[in-house]
């Protein structure tokens, strides 16, 4: 299994301005993920982190807006940049844990309000 | 056409009722099917697994058709603790690309 924390919980941020949130996994994990969920919707895949690498991107998320950091195997930050009210939303990081499993472990989620 | 797509919504049942979700994927080629349960305001949290052969935990069956690209949950004698949003949740071939369903909302009334 794996716990994962996630930081800040919310914020109110105005717009143009940046926000990195953190997510701290309390095992040794290969892969993290970051999700987006908009009010009412289903989760959208950001990226997939990989240690050691520069993340992957899902179609429509570009590196300039979303970058992401992976320095070691229990941490990652992803950073809003530039926000819009668009970017309102909750952002949520994952990871699949430890022991092969196939289950996919969430965070809290960041709730981002953009003003 | 969505990967995954679920019934739209939402379900208001009354306790005890059976109540049934349905999902279908599009990539026949994908490997690990799921159910997730996501309650309001919170992260998503694994329901179950589904296989092949069709799985229950308690008053919970999941159901995968791979001919038909089929999956299904139902819920038996509902409680009003079973109010949430069930999420069916695909995993691709290769195994980490990972599609959610929109969610069908459930709201279970005493």
């Amino acid at each position: 299994s794996a716990v994962i924390s996630q930081k800040p919980s919310r914020d109110i941020c105005q717009r143009g301005t940046s926000l990195t949130i953190q997510c701290q996994v309390d095992s040794q994990v290969t892969m993290m993920f970051w999700y987006r969920q908009q009010p009412g919707q289903s989760l959208t895949l950001i990226a997939t982190a990989n240690q050691g690498s520069e993340a992957t991107y899902e179609s429509g998320f570009v590196i300039d807006k979303f970058p992401i950091s992976r320095p070691n195997l229990t941490f990652s930050t992803l950073t809003v940049s530039n926000m819009s009210p668009e970017d309102s939303s909750i952002y949520l990081c994952s990871s699949t844990g430890t022991g092969g499993t196939d289950t996919q472990y969430f965070g809290p989620g960041t709730r981002l309000t953009v003003l | 056409r969505k990967e995954v797509e679920q019934d739209p919504g939402p379900f208001n049942v009354p306790e005890g009722a059976t109540v049934a979700f349905n999902c279908t994927y599009s990539n026949s080629a994908s490997q690990s099917f799921f159910w997730y349960r996501q309650d309001c305001r919170k992260e998503p949290k694994l329901l179950m697994s589904v296989y092949s052969s069709g799985n229950e935990d308690g008053r919970f069956t999941a159901q995968l058709n791979r001919a038909s690209q089929y999956i299904s949950l139902l819920i038996r004698d509902s409680k009003l603790s079973d109010s949430a949003t069930y999420l069916c949740v695909v995993r691709g071939a290769g195994g980490f690309k990972t599609i959610f369903g929109a969610g069908t909302r459930l709201f279970v009334k005493a």
